[in-house]
């Protein structure tokens, strides 16, 4: 069974403070993908990499970053948390085309920023 | 015009009945699509991908695309209460990173 894991269901934060969200995928899978989820807006994607060291930018990358020192991990960082950005976080992992077909994702991490 | 739409619902439908979940998206390039399931607090879960025009059938869950009306949908047969959930469509574009877009989301009830 695939299995994608984040690091933690619930975090709260603190505005300003610095947030590290980590994935880890125990599938060999080139691709991983950090989205958050918000009421009304659906999943809307934020970063994804396709191999270590390499990343690009989704839709709303502002206020994040990402580090993928090790295949395996895929890290998200608010570098100075703000209170817009209280959401759920999923992280996905996929094989790259054309054997990638299906995403698979972690539990989510719910964060709230007060 | 968003790049993949569906209606958010929700769409109340009574035990037994057939459920019917409609998708449409702008890229006409979209190669493959894909129906997740997202129950409450949970994170959403792969039902079905098709690729071709015409109807994929898997149980009671049929996917229905047609690449001339950039339109996908998903059929659920005999509801259950159980099928009450979110259902996400999502497009995999031209692109070849696997990046897939997605609508958001409708939200099923089957009443029993």
């Amino acid at each position: 069974d695939v299995k994608v894991t984040q690091s933690s269901r619930y975090l709260v934060k603190r505005t300003g403070e610095k947030v590290f969200l980590e994935c880890v995928q125990d599938m060999d899978h080139e691709n991983m993908f950090w989205y958050r989820q918000d009421p009304g807006l659906g999943l809307r994607l934020i970063y994804f990499s396709y191999d270590v060291k390499m990343k690009e930018k989704g839709d709303i990358p502002e206020g994040y970053s990402v580090s993928r020192e090790k295949k395996e991990r895929f890290s998200l960082i608010l570098e100075s948390a703000s209170t817009n950005q209280t959401s759920m976080y999923l992280c996905a992992s996929t094989r790259p085309p054309p054997q990638g077909l299906e995403q698979f994702f972690g539990p989510g991490t719910r964060l709230t920023v007060l | 015009q968003k790049e993949v739409e569906q209606n958010s619902g929700p769409l109340s439908v009574p035990e037994g009945a057939i459920a019917s979940l409609n998708c449409t998206y702008s890229d006409r390039g979209s190669q493959s699509f894909f129906w997740y399931r997202q129950y409450s607090g949970k994170s959403p879960e792969l039902i079905m991908f098709i690729y071709s025009n015409g109807d994929k059938e898997d149980g009671r869950f049929t996917a229905q695309l047609n690449k001339a009306s950039q339109y996908v949908s998903l059929l659920i047969r005999d509801s259950q209460p159980s099928d009450s959930a979110t259902y996400l469509c999502a497009v995999k574009g031209s692109s070849n990173t696997g990046k897939l877009i997605f609508g958001q989301g409708t939200t099923l009830q089957v009443k029993p």
